[in-house]
């Protein structure tokens, strides 16, 4: 059974940071890109980065620059690592599993909640 | 960035009634759609993927349809645990999400 299980999320100052991780299960981590989602609470859907198997990176124009992808495949792992943090970015964060090599999302975590607020 | 539209914003259909669900796209995705459910305090769960190909464990009863930049999400016969916020997703660029319907049983 596919499980992820993010962990890390909390309430952070404006301008500060937090790092989110992924604890993978259930398939072969290495061979899938992987992805965050965000959704503020009860609305839209952004996706706010992804990793493919050989570590690119990728990331929309709103977090490009503050927001870090990366994964650990021996630790069946991904991460996120939030800098610059503003109120806009409070949201659930969702890891998700990029399905056959593109952006569909086929599987979820049940999300983390990071708020931003002083 | 492609922008997806889904309308009505919110649907309200009588049990074992049939629910049609649209999204449009802003512009041509082909058929890189998925559409999504979402029950309070889940995560999305995918049910549909290129367009018209149903995930794994879905029942018959979801059918999806559409092209380019018109897609339609059908449930056949309206069931109470299909009362979610139903999303689509282009994933032919980065990906993009709609707005979201709310369907209620009526």
């Amino acid at each position: 059974e596919v499980q992820l299980v993010e962990s890390g999320g909390g309430l952070v100052q404006p301008g500060g940071s937090l790092r989110l991780s992924c604890a993978a299960s259930g398939f072969t981590f290495s061979t899938y890109d992987m992805h965050w989602v965000r959704q503020i609470i009860g609305k839209d859907l952004e996706w706010v980065s992804g990793i493919d198997t050989g570590g690119g990176t990728h990331y929309p124009g709103s977090v490009k620059g503050r927001f870090t992808i990366s994964r650990d495949n021996s630790k069946n792992s991904l991460y996120l690592q939030m800098d610059s943090l503003r109120a806009g970015d409070t949201a659930v964060y969702y890891c998700t599993r990029g399905r056959d090599r593109t952006t569909l999302m086929d599987y979820w975590g049940q999300g983390t909640l990071v708020t931003v607020s002083s | 960035e492609i922008v997806m539209t889904q309308s009505p914003a919110t649907l309200s259909v009588s049990p074992g009634e049939r629910a049609t669900l649209s999204c449009r796209a802003s512009q041509s995705v082909n058929s890189d759609l998925g559409w999504y459910q979402q029950k309070p305090g889940q995560a999305p769960r995918l049910l549909i993927y290129a367009a018209s190909t149903r995930a794994t464990g879905i029942p018959a009863r979801f059918s999806g349809s559409g092209s380019e930049t018109e897609f339609t999400l059908t449930i056949s016969s309206l069931q109470s645990e299909d009362c979610a916020v139903y999303y689509c997703e282009q994933y032919k660029d980065w990906p993009t999400f709609g707005q979201g319907t709310k369907l209620e049983i009526k």
